[in-house]
């Protein structure tokens, strides 16, 4: 079965910054692009951006440019997204999830999710 | 950007209930949007996709309708198990903007 597992919950400074990990099982790896979403505490979802762990290419969404940046390990089935510069309001939960490249036109939703993340930023 | 916007964002009904939330895209989207429901300290779970295509192993309760910039989700009898966020999420193009959710719960 398909499965996103992520790594354990963060505790960081003001200005530091955290890697959250994101091991895929149960398909093949390279066949999907993986997306991240954050939310903050009592907060929606909020699109950061994806990479295509097939040729490594990324998006980011405009607001995290500069301070993100997610990478793949295709020998480990694994991404990975770190975020530099942290400030209190990145406090959160990160989300990795699975979606299918678009094709011939066709684009395709989210659908299955890692179980999340927790970053706290705090001094 | 093109923004997505959620109406209401908060309702209360009653068991068996006809629940109907509201998403608005800022340009057209075509049938590129879905609908997700996130339990509390849960995961976000895929309900609707391409508008009105109901993802694999949801309850038939669930029904999407729309294109362009329009679009509803609806609950056709609300059971006390739908309460939860549901957010919309346009994904045609980056970014992958979600609407800003609107929490279902019992009255």
């Amino acid at each position: 079965q398909v499965q996103l597992v992520q790594s354990g919950a963060e505790v960081t400074q003001p200005g530091a910054s955290v890697k959250v990990s994101c091991k895929a099982s149960g398909y093949t790896f390279t066949d999907y692009f993986i997306h991240w979403v954050r939310q903050a505490p009592g907060q929606g979802l909020e699109w950061m951006g994806w990479i295509n762990p097939k040729s490594g290419d990324t998006l980011y969404a405009q607001k995290f440019q500069g301070r993100v940046t997610m990478t793949s390990d295709t020998s480990f089935n694994s991404a990975y997204m770190e975020l530099n510069g942290l400030r209190s309001d990145d406090t959160a939960m990160y989300y990795c999830s699975r979606v299918r490249g678009c094709s011939n036109g066709v684009c395709f939703p989210t659908d299955y999710w890692g179980q999340g993340t927790l970053v706290t930023v705090s001094s | 950007d093109i923004q997505m916007t959620q109406s209401p964002s908060s309702l209360s009904a009653s068991v068996g209930d006809r629940v109907t939330i509201t998403c608005r895209a800022g340009q057209g989207i075509s049938n590129y949007l879905a609908w997700y429901q996130q339990k509390p300290g849960k995961v976000p779970k895929l309900l609707i996709y391409a508008a009105s295509t109901l993802q694999s192993g949801v309850s038939s309760r669930f029904s999407g309708s729309g294109s362009g910039t329009d679009f509803t989700l609806t609950i056709s009898s609300l059971q006390p198990e739908d309460v939860a966020t549901y957010y919309c999420q346009k994904y045609k193009s980056a970014p992958r903007t979600f609407g800003q959710g609107t929490r279902v719960e019992i009255k």
